[in-house]
């Protein structure tokens, strides 16, 4: 079974606009963290948010904020008022604990229309 | 503080012919990792070190070996290169063992197998 899933290939926001981009997980472990990353057209890796599977309050960092459902397994990640620059893909991933692999989904491809 | 640098960003190779792939961090971290990211895959896990001088498997690891030489450097290592390995290699790094820490990732390596 994928651990991670992302089930949305490509989105499309207005710029200016809020976007929700998809994430489920599938783990058993009880600690485990999920994170965000972004992966402009540059091609470098850039980690945008973290949340911690005991942490009670959806992360927030600047813009982005994820949506955190335990019992749903789904870590969405939203994107308020949308810029240009947000065009990317986004992946998610998850890191069980104590360990050392990382699992990443397939990815969306946001575009942000002017 | 550079991070996680990587060499070379692009290489052509012939079917056939050997090559190492050369990553290192300053940022003190134990773990280390080698991806590879394919277009509609995203990242797939290669081979990790947990530590220096352990190194293990991870999803993809057939046609490569790796070498962590020191807490600073591991090495990727194509044999005998073929063209399915044709894909953009990422090295990256993070604190062992918890789950709260993030990767930090290298610019990647846009290989291509002739």
């Amino acid at each position: 079974a994928q651990k991670i899933t992302q089930t949305q290939p490509g989105m499309f926001v207005q710029e200016k606009e809020a976007v929700t981009l998809d994430c489920t997980y599938d783990t058993s472990d009880q600690s485990y963290g999920l994170f965000w990353y972004k992966q402009p057209s540059s091609g470098e890796m850039i980690f945008l948010i973290y949340q911690g599977s005991y942490d009670e309050q959806n992360a927030t960092e600047g813009r982005y904020s994820l949506n955190f459902q335990k019992a749903r397994k789904s870590a969405n990640l939203v994107i308020s008022a949308s810029q240009l620059g947000d065009s990317a893909m986004y992946s998610c991933a998850m890191r069980e604990g104590p360990g050392n692999q990382f699992y990443f989904g397939t990815g969306t491809s946001l575009t942000v229309i002017p | 503080n550079a991070g996680v640098t990587q060499t070379p960003k692009f290489q052509v190779l012939k079917t056939g012919q050997s090559m190492t792939l050369q990553c290192a961090q300053d940022m003190n971290h134990n773990s280390m990792y080698w991806y590879r990211q394919d277009p509609g895959m995203g990242l797939r896990l290669i081979y990790y070190s947990a530590s220096e001088g352990t190194t293990d498997k991870g999803e993809v690891p057939n046609g490569y070996n790796v070498s962590r030489l020191n807490k600073r450097e591991f090495s990727l290592r194509l044999e005998s290169a073929a063209p399915s390995q044709t894909s953009v290699y990422f090295c990256a790094s993070s604190e062992w063992g918890r789950s709260t820490d993030t990767q930090y990732f290298g610019p990647g390596t846009r290989l291509t197998v002739l």
